[in-house]
């Protein structure tokens, strides 16, 4: 079965600072791995995502994440990070197969920033 | 850019009372989820749909949940018969054409409270 772990439930960064947020997941296989971001009170909205190739990807708003298969890790990273990125932070693993794949999730990583 | 929308985006309901929470995907999405997301707990599989039946389900989706697409468009959760552990936020999600290689794009939510 597949599972994602976030250690981090609370991070606080300074605007400005540098922000890696870290994911390890546990899958057979070779995963699919997303970070989805959620604001308070609304869905989940994709960052970005690893399917297969180039094992350091972009996402929108300035963040990237880099798959380590070596070390079951997908950590997402922003270098410079601004307040409107206070969210809640999810990373999670799709299976690669099978049909009508579900994600499973990570217990997520609230993350404030500090003016 | 289409957006998955749910409706409503909240719903109060007694205890032991039927809730019906609706979800319009993408139009050409073939596969479709339903996530839910107990207050401060991550985000949680349910069940998925593809071809007018169920793909996959976790155990979560006990008997008093079913799922339908009533008229092609409509992507719909039902709770036969509401417990108070059932209060969470509800997410629909679709997927396109390509299945599980590609993307789940989640709507805003419906937010259930059970009193």
């Amino acid at each position: 079965a597949q599972s994602v772990t976030q250690p981090d439930i609370h991070i606080t960064v300074s605007e400005g600072a540098s922000l890696e947020l870290r994911c390890n997941y546990s899958y057979g296989a070779t995963p699919y791995l997303f970070w989805y971001v959620q604001s308070p009170g609304q869905g989940l909205q994709l960052l970005l995502k690893y399917f297969s190739g180039d094992t350091l990807v972009q996402g929108i708003k300035g963040f990237e994440a880099e798959f380590k298969r070596s070390q079951s890790s997908f950590n997402l990273r922003k270098p410079s990070v601004h307040w409107s990125d206070a969210a809640e932070y999810f990373c999670a693993v799709g299976a690669s197969t099978g049909t009508a794949s579900k994600l499973t999730f990570g217990t997520g990583t609230r993350l404030q920033v500090t003016l | 850019e289409p957006e998955v929308t749910q409706t409503p985006s909240h719903q109060v309901t007694q205890m032991g009372q039927e809730v019906i929470l609706r979800c319009v995907p993408i139009s050409n999405h073939l596969y479709f989820y339903w996530y839910r997301q107990i207050l401060g707990q991550k985000v949680e599989f349910l069940v998925s749909f593809y071809n007018n039946e169920i793909s996959e389900k976790s155990e979560i989706f006990d008997d008093q949940f079913s799922v339908e697409r009533p008229d092609g468009s409509n992507f719909t959760l039902k709770i036969r018969s509401t417990k108070l552990e059932d209060s969470a936020m509800y997410f629909c999600a679709g997927l396109g054409t390509s299945g599980f290689t590609d993307t789940q794009y989640f709507g805003p939510g419906t937010r259930l409270t059970v009193l």
